[in-house]
């Protein structure tokens, strides 16, 4: 089955600073790949996500960049803001209708005023 | 606010008893999955329910079930409950691929904790 694996585990940065997490997968078929975050006492909320056929997309301050040949994935967050401090995660899953989202690890995000 | 619900929010039980875990899914959803997330873990899935139906299954064993209503809201029941079986519980609505998107609303969780 699907694995997915995340690095760092915890990440401090100052504010206006980026942060990057980087994460990778061991299935090939998988095609969809949702980062999430989750503030404290809270469930995860979805914040952007990458389909296979695509190499980045951006919202705003939010990127994410796949390479699907090395199974990489990765969450580029710039000028970084103390409302940033929550724990992202990243997903793997296979977009058929009905299936499984494999969730990473997680990183705990600080962002220092 | 994703429109989903969960409850109880907190609840204690022992080595051996069995426990009930509900969920009001968002309007218009009409898959729910469950989690469980151990602490400082990503969610671990634990099973799928799709119009009533089991619809995909994780890496847990039997005394870990579910059900879905009509109305689509759902339980999660476990037996026989282990004090690895302390986690937080989440549910998640969606409706997959429903406007093109295939994202998982959470609710805010049931945090089990078995002693």
């Amino acid at each position: 089955g699907e694995n997915v694996e995340q690095h760092p585990s915890t990440l401090s940065v100052q504010e206006g600073d980026s942060a990057v997490i980087k994460c990778t997968y061991s299935d090939s078929a998988s095609n969809y790949f949702p980062w999430y975050k989750q503030e404290l006492g809270k469930g995860p909320q979805l914040i952007i996500d990458i389909r296979s056929n695509v190499g980045e997309k951006k919202d705003q301050r939010i990127a994410v960049t796949l390479n699907k040949t090395a199974k990489h994935f990765s969450l580029h967050i710039t000028e970084t803001q103390p409302e940033d401090s929550a724990v992202y995660f990243c997903a793997a899953s296979i977009e058929t209708s009905y299936d499984k989202v494999i969730f990473g690890p997680g990183t705990s995000l600080s962002v220092i005023p | 606010e994703t429109g989903v619900t969960q409850s109880p929010t907190h609840l204690i039980k022992t080595r051996g008893q069995q426990v009930t875990l509900r969920c009001s899914s968002q309007s218009g959803h009409n898959t729910v999955s469950w989690y469980q997330q151990a602490l400082g873990q990503g969610p671990q899935f634990i099973f799928q329910y799709y119009r009533e139906e089991e619809n995909g299954r994780g890496n847990f064993p039997p005394r870990f079930s579910g059900l879905q209503f009509p109305n689509y809201s759902s339980e999660l029941n476990v037996n026989a409950l282990e004090l690895d079986d302390s986690a937080l519980y989440l549910c998640a609505s969606s409706t997959p691929g429903g406007r093109g998107t295939w994202e998982l609303f959470f609710g805010e969780g049931s945090r089990l904790t078995v002693l």
